[in-house]
């Protein structure tokens, strides 16, 4: 069974600058989930798709955007980047019946 | 007032020894507790999950849920080396998809020395 991935493992962007980031589900799972984690802090919930729809966001502003596809992996998208984005970017996936989520290894964004 | 609260140590302990990690938390619409772990550079790996109150034991390590308190523990027994990370508490609501949101703590360092 292959667990959650995502690409690319780390990215470096300048301020102001757009970034698109990737997240493949674990098989058998509907539901994604994007969180940010900050050095030394709990990852902050950013929002969750199911069924390619958006089911729930947290405190993040419009240019934090996302997608998910049909085969249910997900983008994040995050637009007019800033310093304080600079963050551990979590993509989990979980199934139905209320099971709980499996989180990738993240994407380490440092923006300059 | 953050909604789940979790001393972030650094708690250092020899080898062998008990571990217990706690979190508390404020909004009383929590049922679903969980336990992950994450080593430097990983993602956080799943530990426990708990629905509601109560206990559950899985190896070395048991968490406890007490709802009444909003207060929720997980214990390591005889630790070892390996178990050096740091732990997240997380927590959520009961939503119409699984799993819902989750809301974490700070995260707790944990050093086991040999």
């Amino acid at each position: 069974e292959t667990g959650v991935t995502q690409s690319p493992t780390h990215l470096i962007k300048t301020r102001g600058q757009q970034v698109t980031l990737r997240c493949s589900s674990q098989s058998g799972h509907n539901t994604v989930s994007w969180y940010q984690q900050a050095l030394g802090q709990g990852p902050q919930f950013i929002f969750q798709y199911y069924r390619e729809e958006e089911n729930g966001r947290g405190n993040f502003p419009p240019r934090f955007s996302g997608l998910q596809f049909p085969n249910y992996s997900s983008e994040l998208n995050v637009n007019a980047l800033e310093l304080d984005d600079s963050a551990l970017y979590l993509c989990a996936s979980s199934g139905g019946g209320g099971q709980p989520q499996h989180f990738g290894d993240g994407t380490r964004l440092s923006i300059l | 007032q953050k909604e789940v609260e979790q001393d972030p140590g650094p708690l250092s302990v020899p080898e062998g020894a008990i571990v217990s990690l706690n979190c508390t938390y404020s909004n009383s619409a929590f049922q679903y507790f969980m336990w992950y772990r994450q080593y430097s550079r990983k993602g956080p790996e799943l530990l426990m999950y708990t629905y509601s109150s109560g206990n559950k034991e899985d190896g070395r390590f048991t968490a406890q849920v007490d709802k009444s308190s909003k207060y929720i523990s997980l214990f390591i027994r005889d630790s070892q080396p390996s178990d050096s990370a740091t732990y997240l508490c997380a927590m959520s609501g009961f939503g119409e998809t699984s799993g819902s949101r989750l809301t974490f703590g700070e995260g707790t360092q944990l050093t086991v020395n040999p």
